[in-house]
């Protein structure tokens, strides 16, 4: 119940197209669902981040849609560059505690020219 | 300069022997953590730490173990290093600024290889 559900595990798109990377989780008392972006020999990063009071946020090129009755989220990446080729990583908790943050498994995203 | 540091970047090593990791901070935090990163896992967290004086386990802290001697410093030690330890180990710090504002800021990775 504690487990968060990340695919795929990897990605390939052209420039300017837009991937998708879903999430899903079990447990009902997570409330706070961030997505962290690691791009290679370096640490992730938060990127953007959700709570469940609404269905959508938009920060720039990134979106989060977040369907709490099917317990999923997901990351679209609008007319991506190949400067956004990078693992990225969802991550649910409770309340926001950054102690019990559950990361999904990671993507794996290139973006080719 | 990063504003978490680890050393050292990349270590190999033999089975049984003794390692540590370093983490220094110039944020400020109080918050610190260490996370181990396999591929397919995704990231694992070993212990935290809210400050000098709270440690505590996390998912994965078997065969670990950690120091924390100051609020800017964090080490991770393996006592006696088994080859599934191979991976690539981050730390990271976070403030403590109430709930849903919490950020993780991970420091570049030390990769570990145990031969």
């Amino acid at each position: 119940q504690q487990q968060v559900k990340q695919s795929p595990q990897s990605l390939i798109v052209q420039k300017g197209g837009i991937p998708i990377i879903n999430c899903a989780y079990e447990n009902t008392a997570f409330d706070y669902f961030p997505w962290y972006q690691q791009f290679p020999g370096k640490g992730p990063a938060l990127l953007i981040a959700i709570r469940p009071d609404v269905s959508e946020k938009k920060e720039g090129r990134f979106t989060i849609s977040f369907n709490k009755s099917a317990k999923q989220f997901s990351l679209h990446i609008m007319d991506s560059q190949p400067g956004d080729s990078a693992t990225y990583f969802c991550a649910a908790s409770k309340g926001g505690a950054t102690n019990k943050l559950i990361f999904g498994t990671g993507t794996l995203l290139a973006v080719q020219p | 300069d990063a504003d978490v540091t680890q050393t050292p970047r990349n270590r190999i090593t033999k089975t049984g022997k003794r390692i540590m990791l370093e983490c220094s901070q110039t944020k400020g935090h109080d918050r610190m953590y260490w996370y181990r990163q396999d591929p397919g896992l995704g990231l694992r967290l070993i212990y935290y730490s809210f400050d000098v004086k709270d440690i505590n386990k996390g998912e994965i802290s078997d065969g670990y173990s950690v120091s924390r001697q100051a609020q800017a410093k964090f080490s991770l030690s393996l006592e006696s290093a088994i080859p599934n330890q191979t991976a690539l180990y981050f730390c990271a710090t976070s403030a403590d600024r109430g709930q849903y504002t919490g950020e993780l800021f991970f420091g570049e990775g030390s990769r570990l290889t145990v031969l």
